[in-house]
Protein backbone atom coordinates (compact mmCIF):
# COMPACT_ATOMS: atom_id res chain seq x y z
CA UNK A 1 0.00 0.00 0.00
CA UNK A 2 1.10 3.19 -1.30
CA UNK A 3 2.11 5.67 1.52
CA UNK A 4 3.28 9.04 1.17
CA UNK A 5 4.91 11.95 3.52
CA UNK A 6 5.99 15.48 3.53
CA UNK A 7 8.58 17.04 5.51
CA UNK A 8 8.59 19.22 7.01
CA UNK A 9 5.17 20.07 7.92
CA UNK A 10 5.70 24.04 8.68
CA UNK A 11 8.10 26.31 6.69
CA UNK A 12 8.33 29.62 6.86
CA UNK A 13 9.94 31.81 5.10
CA UNK A 14 10.96 35.46 3.82
CA UNK A 15 9.64 36.74 0.46
CA UNK A 16 11.82 36.36 -2.34
CA UNK A 17 13.56 33.31 -1.08
CA UNK A 18 13.68 30.07 -3.21
CA UNK A 19 12.73 27.07 -1.39
CA UNK A 20 12.47 23.04 -1.55
CA UNK A 21 9.09 20.92 -0.41
CA UNK A 22 9.96 17.63 0.25
CA UNK A 23 7.68 14.34 -0.37
CA UNK A 24 8.58 10.78 -0.49
CA UNK A 25 6.46 7.53 -1.35
CA UNK A 26 7.15 4.16 -0.34
CA UNK A 27 5.77 2.17 -3.77
CA UNK A 28 7.93 2.91 -6.51
CA UNK A 29 5.72 1.57 -9.36
CA UNK A 30 4.00 4.83 -9.37
CA UNK A 31 2.22 6.12 -12.72
CA UNK A 32 2.27 9.59 -11.93
CA UNK A 33 2.77 12.33 -8.75
CA UNK A 34 1.01 15.75 -8.82
CA UNK A 35 1.45 18.52 -6.58
CA UNK A 36 -1.62 20.33 -5.28
CA UNK A 37 -2.26 24.04 -3.51
CA UNK A 38 -4.79 24.45 -0.56
CA UNK A 39 -5.63 27.52 0.72
CA UNK A 40 -7.41 27.54 4.29
CA UNK A 41 -10.91 26.20 3.48
CA UNK A 42 -10.78 25.81 -0.32
CA UNK A 43 -10.41 23.45 -2.98
CA UNK A 44 -7.22 21.50 -4.40
CA UNK A 45 -5.53 23.64 -7.22
CA UNK A 46 -3.28 21.23 -9.39
CA UNK A 47 -0.25 22.65 -10.22
CA UNK A 48 2.09 20.16 -11.75
CA UNK A 49 1.76 16.06 -12.55
CA UNK A 50 4.69 14.29 -13.57
CA UNK A 51 4.36 11.09 -15.44
CA UNK A 52 6.64 8.00 -14.41
CA UNK A 53 8.72 8.38 -17.49
CA UNK A 54 9.38 12.17 -16.21
CA UNK A 55 12.19 13.55 -14.32
CA UNK A 56 10.77 16.94 -13.80
CA UNK A 57 7.85 19.20 -14.86
CA UNK A 58 7.91 23.21 -14.98
CA UNK A 59 5.30 25.94 -14.08
CA UNK A 60 6.32 29.82 -14.11
CA UNK A 61 7.96 29.62 -10.70
CA UNK A 62 7.50 26.29 -9.96
CA UNK A 63 9.47 22.97 -10.91
CA UNK A 64 8.93 19.94 -9.80
CA UNK A 65 11.25 16.60 -10.19
CA UNK A 66 10.46 12.96 -9.36
CA UNK A 67 13.24 10.22 -8.80
CA UNK A 68 11.25 7.32 -8.61
CA UNK A 69 14.30 4.74 -7.59
CA UNK A 70 14.67 6.64 -4.30
CA UNK A 71 10.99 7.33 -4.27
CA UNK A 72 11.23 11.23 -3.61
CA UNK A 73 9.93 14.64 -5.33
CA UNK A 74 10.60 17.85 -4.75
CA UNK A 75 8.28 21.19 -5.16
CA UNK A 76 10.84 24.31 -5.84
CA UNK A 77 9.35 27.22 -6.05
CA UNK A 78 11.52 30.47 -6.88
CA UNK A 79 11.49 33.79 -5.87
CA UNK A 80 8.44 32.90 -3.54
CA UNK A 81 6.11 35.81 -2.75
CA UNK A 82 3.02 36.01 -0.20
CA UNK A 83 0.79 35.14 -1.79
CA UNK A 84 2.29 31.69 -2.33
CA UNK A 85 1.63 30.95 1.49
CA UNK A 86 -0.67 27.88 1.31
CA UNK A 87 -0.60 24.21 1.92
CA UNK A 88 1.06 22.16 -0.35
CA UNK A 89 0.05 18.81 -1.04
CA UNK A 90 1.77 16.07 -3.63
CA UNK A 91 0.02 12.90 -4.64
CA UNK A 92 0.82 9.43 -5.97
CA UNK A 93 -0.99 7.37 -8.04
CA UNK A 94 0.43 3.92 -8.14
CA UNK A 95 -0.13 1.00 -11.00
CA UNK A 96 -2.31 -1.45 -8.97
CA UNK A 97 -4.85 1.48 -8.00
CA UNK A 98 -6.99 4.12 -9.18
CA UNK A 99 -6.81 6.27 -6.81
CA UNK A 100 -4.61 9.24 -5.33
CA UNK A 101 -2.66 8.36 -2.29
CA UNK A 102 -2.13 11.94 -0.10
CA UNK A 103 0.46 13.44 1.98
CA UNK A 104 -0.45 14.88 4.55
CA UNK A 105 1.05 18.62 3.16
CA UNK A 106 3.21 21.13 3.96
CA UNK A 107 1.78 24.59 4.91
CA UNK A 108 3.83 27.61 3.97
CA UNK A 109 3.92 31.05 4.99
CA UNK A 110 5.84 33.35 2.72
CA UNK A 111 6.56 36.69 5.14
CA UNK A 112 6.32 40.03 3.40
CA UNK B 1 -11.34 27.48 -17.91
CA UNK B 2 -13.16 24.27 -17.58
CA UNK B 3 -13.67 23.52 -13.79
CA UNK B 4 -14.87 21.13 -11.57
CA UNK B 5 -18.00 22.28 -9.95
CA UNK B 6 -19.55 20.84 -6.60
CA UNK B 7 -22.72 21.59 -4.55
CA UNK B 8 -24.00 22.73 -1.32
CA UNK B 9 -20.80 24.52 -0.76
CA UNK B 10 -21.49 23.90 3.04
CA UNK B 11 -24.80 21.85 4.51
CA UNK B 12 -25.37 21.18 7.87
CA UNK B 13 -27.90 17.96 8.93
CA UNK B 14 -29.01 16.31 12.07
CA UNK B 15 -27.30 12.85 12.49
CA UNK B 16 -29.55 10.21 10.73
CA UNK B 17 -30.09 12.34 7.99
CA UNK B 18 -29.89 11.58 4.24
CA UNK B 19 -27.33 14.25 2.65
CA UNK B 20 -26.46 14.23 -1.34
CA UNK B 21 -23.78 15.96 -2.42
CA UNK B 22 -23.44 17.05 -6.12
CA UNK B 23 -20.64 17.74 -8.68
CA UNK B 24 -20.68 18.66 -12.63
CA UNK B 25 -17.26 17.48 -13.68
CA UNK B 26 -14.96 18.60 -16.68
CA UNK B 27 -17.56 18.14 -19.78
CA UNK B 28 -15.12 15.94 -21.80
CA UNK B 29 -13.59 13.78 -18.48
CA UNK B 30 -14.68 10.07 -17.96
CA UNK B 31 -13.81 9.56 -15.20
CA UNK B 32 -15.27 10.75 -11.64
CA UNK B 33 -14.27 10.60 -7.63
CA UNK B 34 -15.14 11.47 -4.63
CA UNK B 35 -12.45 12.14 -1.85
CA UNK B 36 -13.07 13.48 1.44
CA UNK B 37 -10.57 15.27 4.18
CA UNK B 38 -11.87 15.32 7.72
CA UNK B 39 -10.41 18.63 9.49
CA UNK B 40 -6.51 18.33 10.05
CA UNK B 41 -6.35 15.15 8.43
CA UNK B 42 -4.81 13.89 4.95
CA UNK B 43 -7.57 13.89 1.76
CA UNK B 44 -8.72 10.46 1.40
CA UNK B 45 -10.25 8.63 -1.35
CA UNK B 46 -13.67 7.65 -1.44
CA UNK B 47 -14.59 5.78 -4.73
CA UNK B 48 -13.76 5.81 -8.31
CA UNK B 49 -16.75 5.82 -11.00
CA UNK B 50 -16.73 5.13 -14.46
CA UNK B 51 -19.22 3.99 -17.48
CA UNK B 52 -21.44 4.34 -15.17
CA UNK B 53 -19.98 1.61 -12.18
CA UNK B 54 -18.11 1.96 -9.19
CA UNK B 55 -14.48 1.13 -10.03
CA UNK B 56 -12.82 1.14 -7.10
CA UNK B 57 -13.90 2.26 -3.09
CA UNK B 58 -12.29 2.72 -0.07
CA UNK B 59 -13.29 0.73 3.28
CA UNK B 60 -14.36 3.93 3.90
CA UNK B 61 -17.39 3.74 0.96
CA UNK B 62 -19.51 1.71 2.88
CA UNK B 63 -23.33 0.63 2.70
CA UNK B 64 -24.25 4.27 3.73
CA UNK B 65 -22.50 5.68 0.95
CA UNK B 66 -23.64 5.88 -2.97
CA UNK B 67 -22.79 7.25 -6.16
CA UNK B 68 -24.95 8.39 -9.09
CA UNK B 69 -24.61 9.25 -12.12
CA UNK B 70 -28.37 10.69 -12.74
CA UNK B 71 -27.96 12.47 -16.00
CA UNK B 72 -24.99 13.61 -18.17
CA UNK B 73 -23.35 15.93 -16.32
CA UNK B 74 -24.39 15.21 -12.55
CA UNK B 75 -21.90 13.17 -10.54
CA UNK B 76 -23.56 12.77 -6.66
CA UNK B 77 -22.84 11.31 -3.56
CA UNK B 78 -25.27 10.33 -0.82
CA UNK B 79 -24.45 9.20 2.64
CA UNK B 80 -27.73 7.73 3.75
CA UNK B 81 -27.57 8.38 7.20
CA UNK B 82 -24.74 10.65 8.32
CA UNK B 83 -22.99 10.41 11.59
CA UNK B 84 -21.10 12.60 13.58
CA UNK B 85 -17.88 11.14 11.69
CA UNK B 86 -18.50 11.95 8.40
CA UNK B 87 -18.12 15.91 9.21
CA UNK B 88 -15.68 16.54 6.70
CA UNK B 89 -14.96 18.22 3.56
CA UNK B 90 -16.00 16.41 0.39
CA UNK B 91 -14.47 16.62 -3.04
CA UNK B 92 -15.36 15.78 -6.15
CA UNK B 93 -12.67 15.05 -8.97
CA UNK B 94 -12.74 14.46 -12.37
CA UNK B 95 -10.11 12.95 -15.10
CA UNK B 96 -9.93 12.20 -18.91
CA UNK B 97 -7.05 9.66 -18.26
CA UNK B 98 -7.53 6.74 -15.75
CA UNK B 99 -3.99 6.48 -14.81
CA UNK B 100 -2.01 9.46 -16.69
CA UNK B 101 -4.56 11.94 -16.41
CA UNK B 102 -4.46 15.25 -14.51
CA UNK B 103 -6.90 15.40 -11.17
CA UNK B 104 -8.94 18.01 -11.43
CA UNK B 105 -10.79 19.32 -8.00
CA UNK B 106 -14.18 21.04 -6.94
CA UNK B 107 -14.17 23.62 -4.24
CA UNK B 108 -15.23 21.08 -2.17
CA UNK B 109 -18.58 20.43 -0.14
CA UNK B 110 -18.52 21.05 3.53
CA UNK B 111 -20.64 18.59 5.81
CA UNK B 112 -21.68 19.31 9.18
CA UNK B 113 -23.00 16.77 11.21
CA UNK B 114 -24.66 17.68 14.41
Amino acid sequence: KQEVTQIPAALSVPEGENLVLNCSFTDSAIYNLQWFRQDPGKGLTSLLLIQSSQREQTSGRLNASLDKSSGRSTLYIAASQPGDSATYLCAGKTGSARQLTFGSGTQLTVLP
Amino acid sequence: EPEVTQTPSHQVTQMGQEVILRCVPISNHLYFYWYRQILGQKVEFLVSFYNNEISEKSEIFDDQFSVERPDGSNFTLKIRSTKLEDSAMYFCASTRAEFTGELFFGEGSRLTVL
